[in-house]
């Protein structure tokens, strides 16, 4: 299986602040037919299912404000909040759909210093 | 709008199973798969398994393909996913969500049911 590691586990940063998550996958998640990376991102607020915020590890899924982008290839991604607004407190976790055996990144928790 | 509306909580006894339903609308049912994952308390996103709805074809994670079985009834819109040999650590919440490729693709999951707690209590 795919391992998707997520880097911190946790991170406060003050409003307005950039905040940035890191994902590292144990293999590449690039398609060399397509040139697409494989990877999504998700927020996960409590109480509620996650919800995408980026696709094909940096595009931007409709209505997602555009603080939030994502960015890297092959095995290595990023995830950035340019500027940290109170309603993005949340969990957030990348996710591979390379292998017919989909996984997730353990989590990051994003909160207000 | 594409809606994915799960049943109920559950309570289960231990070595019991349970079948958690997710019902469809908004979309051409056949066309998009339909994944399940869990989040134990506390915990992160755990895949389950998923559903072709198209031709019935499933795959499962290593972890549960002895106690999973998904289904799916396509006059209804509904995909099932029943858990057998129920134990303690099943205590989740249990969510479905499409995925977004066609045809047997894989993609990103949107959207996701609201999530079924199951809770394994003796």
């Amino acid at each position: 299986d795919i391992v998707l590691t997520q880097s911190p586990d946790s991170l406060a940063v003050s409003l307005g602040e950039r905040a940035t998550i890191n994902c590292k996958s144990s293999q590449s998640v690039l398609y060399s037919s397509n040139n697409k990376n494989y990877l999504a991102w998700y927020q996960q607020k409590p109480g509620q299912p996650p919800k995408v915020l980026i696709y094909w590890a940096s595009t931007r899924e409709s209505g997602v404000p555009d603080r939030f982008s994502g960015s890297g290839s092959g095995a290595d991604f990023t995830l950035t909040i340019s500027s940290l607004q109170a309603e993005d407190v949340a969990v957030y976790y990348c996710q591979q759909y390379y292998s017919s055996l989909p996984t997730f990144g353990q989590g990051t928790k994003v909160e207000v210093k | 709008q594409v809606h994915l509306v799960q049943s109920g909580a559950e309570v289960k006894r231990p070595g019991a199973s349970v079948k958690v339903s997710c019902k469809t609308s908004g979309y051409t049912f056949s066309f998009y798969g339909v994944h399940w994952v869990r989040q134990s308390p506390g915990q992160g996103l755990e895949w389950v398994g998923w559903i072709n709805t198209g031709n019935g074809n499933t795959g499962y994670s290593r972890k549960f393909q002895d106690r999973v079985t998904i289904t799916r009834d396509t006059s209804a819109r509904i995909v099932y996913m029943e858990l057998s040999s129920l134990r303690s650590e099943d205590t989740a919440i249990y969510y479905c969500a499409r995925d977004l490729g066609k045809f047997g693709e894989f993609n990103w999951f949107d959207p996701w049911g609201q999530g079924t707690l199951v809770t394994v209590s003796s």
